[in-house]
């Protein structure tokens, strides 16, 4: 089954800062990739799909990037509400759909 | 508005039986695949099975497969989840998610989630 490994698995930042989060898949998935925001309390919300396209709704300093095994979500201006764990999904021909472990993003 | 509402969860003890349901609206219901999501108290998420807007493709993860069946019905806008034999390690948040499309892609839209505990 393919895993996804997810670095940093915590990171502390400034309001303002470019924060940037890696999701690495165990083989290639082409460019079948989420990326998912979740407060605590509350159920996750999709930021990104196919790698790179922004959800309707979504800031766009958000994005993301990559294909293959290698991806990343970008914030590009940290704001005070993006304070969250992200995490990133796959899924495949297989009806596999895994997530990784997460990513908490907190207050320097 | 798309609102998915779960219902079902509670406490019940390891090898017993349970069964989830949401009631999804705000869109049309059988346009679009469907999911399960589940997240254990403090951890991550994990995906638990999907279902495609006719029922012709279904996927479950190993931890699951041939305890937990997925379905759906599509005049009552209704998507369920029969848990059976369960276990502790089941004891987690459920969540229905509404997928990107017809196919088992992405999960656009969630819901609030029911809480299942496993324990005797």
């Amino acid at each position: 089954a393919i895993q996804l490994t997810q670095s940093p698995s915590s990171l502390s930042a400034s309001v303002g800062d470019r924060v940037t989060i890696t999701c690495r898949a165990s083989q290639g998935i082409s460019s079948a990739l989420a990326w998912y925001q979740q407060k605590p309390g509350k159920a996750p919300k999709l930021l990104i799909y196919d790698a790179s396209s922004l959800e309707s709704g979504v800031p766009s300093r958000f994005s993301g990037s990559g294909s293959g095994t290698d991806f990343t979500l970008t914030i590009s201006s940290l704001q005070p509400e993006d304070f969250a764990t992200y995490y990133c999904q796959q899924f495949n021909s297989y009806l596999i759909f895994t997530f990784g472990p997460g990513t908490k993003v907190d207050i320097k | 508005e798309v609102q998915l509402v779960e219902s079902g969860g509670g406490l019940v003890q390891p090898g017993r039986s349970l069964r989830l349901s949401c009631a999804a609206s705000g869109f049309t219901f059988d346009d679009y695949a469907m999911h399960w999501v589940r997240q254990a108290p403090g951890k991550g998420l994990e995906w638990v099975s999907g279902i495609s807007w006719n029922s012709g493709s279904i996927g479950y993860a190993d931890s699951v497969k041939g305890r937990f069946t997925i379905s759906r019905d599509n005049a009552k806008n209704s998507l369920y989840l029969q848990m059976n034999s369960l276990r502790a390690e089941d004891t987690a948040l459920y969540y229905c998610a509404k997928d990107f499309g017809a196919a088992l892609t992405y999960f656009q839209h969630w819901g609030q989630g029911t809480l299942v505990t496993v324990s005797s």
